[in-house]
């Protein structure tokens, strides 16, 4: 069975720290994918990587930092968390090739206060 | 560009009725289109997809038919449940070549069905 496992489901966090959200994926793929989700405006993509320490912007990178060591980990960072960063956060996988599926975590909900 | 866009929600129906959640796209290139759920409290779950014109993806009841000609993906169902209350969001692979699997969403419709 496919699994995409985010490390934290909720977490709260003061104005200004940095927050690392860690996902972890056992399907071997090579995309993975950081989507953040706020009502009314779907899921936007945040950062994506294709391969291992390689690492592209999405739609709405201002704000965060990615990182990919290993094939399975891929790690979002806000280097000082701000309100308007309060989100739910999504991790997803796919291998690559056209029409994959993306696989999801179940989401980190992170409130900054 | 690569955009999609659904019905506004939120949609709520008795148990049985029947569901329609429109959703259009961009026709930028030969997209794949997929239909996500995702439940409350949980990840979006893949829910059907179809890579090509006139394909037709289903699964649990639900069903969408690729409409190149009016660049539609509409979601139906014909008697929903009250598990069927979730938020429901219409997605297509990016146009490029180097895409990478990248998906563009809609906005998400949330269906609550009353018993």
């Amino acid at each position: 069975d496919v699994k995409v496992t985010q490390s934290s489901r909720y977490l709260v966090k003061r104005t200004g720290e940095k927050v690392f959200l860690e996902c972890v994926q056992d399907m071997d793929h090579e995309n993975m994918f950081w989507y953040r989700q706020d009502p009314g405006l779907g899921l936007r993509l945040i950062y994506f990587s294709y391969d291992v320490k390689m690492k592209e912007k999405g739609d709405i990178p201002e704000g965060y930092s990615v990182s990919r060591e290993k094939k399975e980990r891929f790690s979002l960072i806000l280097e000082s968390a701000s309100t308007n960063q309060t989100s739910m956060y999504l991790c997803a996988s796919s291998a690559t090739g056209g029409g994959n599926t993306i696989y999801f975590g179940e989401g980190s909900w992170l409130t900054v206060v | 560009g690569n955009s999609v866009t659904q019905m506004e929600g939120p949609v709520t129906l008795s148990e049985e009725a029947f569901l329609t959640i429109n959703c259009t796209y961009t026709a930028t290139g030969y997209p794949s289109l997929f239909w996500y759920v995702q439940y409350p409290g949980e990840g979006l779950q893949l829910l059907l997809k179809a890579t090509k014109a006139d394909d037709k993806g289903s699964n649990k009841g639900f069903e969408a038919t690729y409409r190149k000609e009016t660049t539609s993906f509409h979601l139906e169902k014909g008697s929903v449940q009250v598990s069927d209350s979730a938020v429901y969001f219409c997605a297509r692979t990016n146009a490029g070549g180097t895409s990478y699997g990248k998906l563009t969403f809609g906005q998400g419709t949330i269906l609550t069905v009353h018993p």
